[in-house]
Parts: C-alpha cells; sequence; structure tokens
C-alpha cells in the first residue's frame, strides 16, 4: 500500500535559519502530495501541495518539489520564523479515490 | 475555497455514553468522507471511507459496530462513538472530496473527544 516517510523529529532551530524536512513516498499510480501543518491543539492547514511531477508547491516561504524519479517532495524554508513552530505533516492523496496516507509528523522549534 | 466544518470542536462525555460528530462540507457536494484519528504525537489514520447513500468501508482493525459513519446527504457524514471508553480519546478528523477525480480532499478542523 501507499506510505510516506518523513524525516525524524524533534527539529530545533534558531529564527533566520534555513529549514529542510525530508519526505519519500511509496504509491501506486501518481498522488497527489501534501504539507499540512498543525499548531498545538488545532486542525490541519494545508500548507503547500503539488499535483504531479516537478510541480513545485510554495506558501508563505515554504517551498517542496514533487520528484518522482527520487518519490521526494522535501519542505524548505530559507529563513524560518518562531512563528513556524508547529508540527509539520507530509501526506500523499490517491487522485483515484481521494484518502490521505500521512507521514508520522516532525515537530519544528524555532528558538528566538 | 473549499470549506469543510466539524463539529464539535471539543467535547467531554462520561464513560459508557455515545458521542456524535458531524462532518459538513459548506461549499460543494461531498460524494466522499474520510474520518481520521490521531492519538496524542502521532500521525493521522484513516479509520473510514463513507460515500453518499452507501455504507462505510472500515480500515481494518477499526470497529464498525463501536464508531458508526453515517453518511446520509452530499453535504453532512456523522461518526458516532458508541459506548465510549476513556481509550476513545482521541483527535478526530474528517475530510470531504467533491465527485469529480484528481480533486483534493479538505478537512475540516477536528474534535477533541475526551472521555471521562
Amino acid at each position: 500500500g501507499d506510505s510516506v516517510t518523513q524525516m525524524e523529529g524533534p527539529v530545533t532551530l534558531s529564527e533566520e535559519a534555513f529549514l529542510t524536512i525530508n519526505c519519500t513516498y511509496t504509491a501506486t499510480g501518481y498522488p497527489s502530495l501534501f504539507w499540512y501543518v498543525q499548531y498545538p491543539g488545532e486542525g490541519l492547514q494545508l500548507l503547500l501541495k503539488a499535483t504531479k511531477a516537478d510541480d513545485k508547491g510554495s506558501n508563505k516561504g515554504f517551498e517542496a518539489t514533487y520528484r518522482k524519479e527520487t518519490t521526494s517532495f522535501h519542505l524548505e524554508k530559507g529563513s524560518v520564523q518562531v512563528s513556524d513552530s508547529a508540527v509539520y505533516f507530509c501526506a500523499l492523496s490517491d487522485q483515484r479515490w481521494g484518502k490521505s496516507t500521512f507521514g508520522d509528523g516532525t515537530t519544528l522549534t524555532v528558538k528566538p | 475555497g473549499a470549506v469543510v466544518s466539524q463539529h464539535p470542536s471539543w467535547v467531554i462525555c462520561k464513560s459508557g455514553t455515545s458521542v456524535k460528530i458531524e462532518c459538513r462540507s459548506l461549499d460543494f457536494q461531498a460524494t466522499t468522507m474520510f474520518w481520521y484519528r490521531q492519538f496524542p504525537k502521532q500521525s493521522l489514520m484513516l479509520m473510514a471511507t463513507s460515500n453518499e447513500g452507501s455504507k462505510a468501508t472500515y480500515e481494518q482493525g477499526v470497529e464498525k459496530d463501536k464508531f458508526l459513519i453515517n453518511h446520509a446527504s452530499l453535504t453532512l457524514s456523522t461518526l458516532t462513538v458508541t459506548s465510549a471508553h476513556p481509550e476513545d480519546s482521541s483527535f478526530y478528523i474528517c475530510s470531504a472530496r467533491g465527485d469529480k477525480l484528481d480533486t483534493e480532499a479538505f478537512f475540516g478542523q477536528g474534535t477533541r473527544l475526551t472521555v471521562v
């Protein structure tokens, strides 16, 4: 079945540091890929998405590129802020059936 | 954009009682809805998939008699946790998808259930 493997956390960075959270996937067919962010006690917020190979999703300074050859969708941000502290989930969605498979989540803490 | 609303956002109930959680698509018709469960500091696990007008399909290990799912209309699905126990305490999140292929599913804000 489909699976998503995320870089283990937690990740602690200083403000303005560069962020990378690795994500690789296994899927049949051609899934859509997503990054979600979850703040403490809240639901999921879609951060960015890509629906086909070589697409780049971007939002709020975060970027991720759908790499079919390496089955990866790594999340990057050039300069993190304290307000970016949250749990980040990489996920794929089966385009035919719509159900989502999530990675284990990576907790990011950004210190001033 | 597509909005999915979940209600309530949090609920506390006594052991042995039942709790109903609603998931509504506000601005589109959701032919398929998904229910996920998230334990503290863990990822989301799919519990079941429901299609409007038909029985839900449960993932392996999920008790269908305990987690009753109803998807009676194109904008509403409900999850009822029957005879709740403290181990059912969790964060439950729904997502909804329209009827076109290649469309993404949109997530509700989640419901935190605490059984005391």
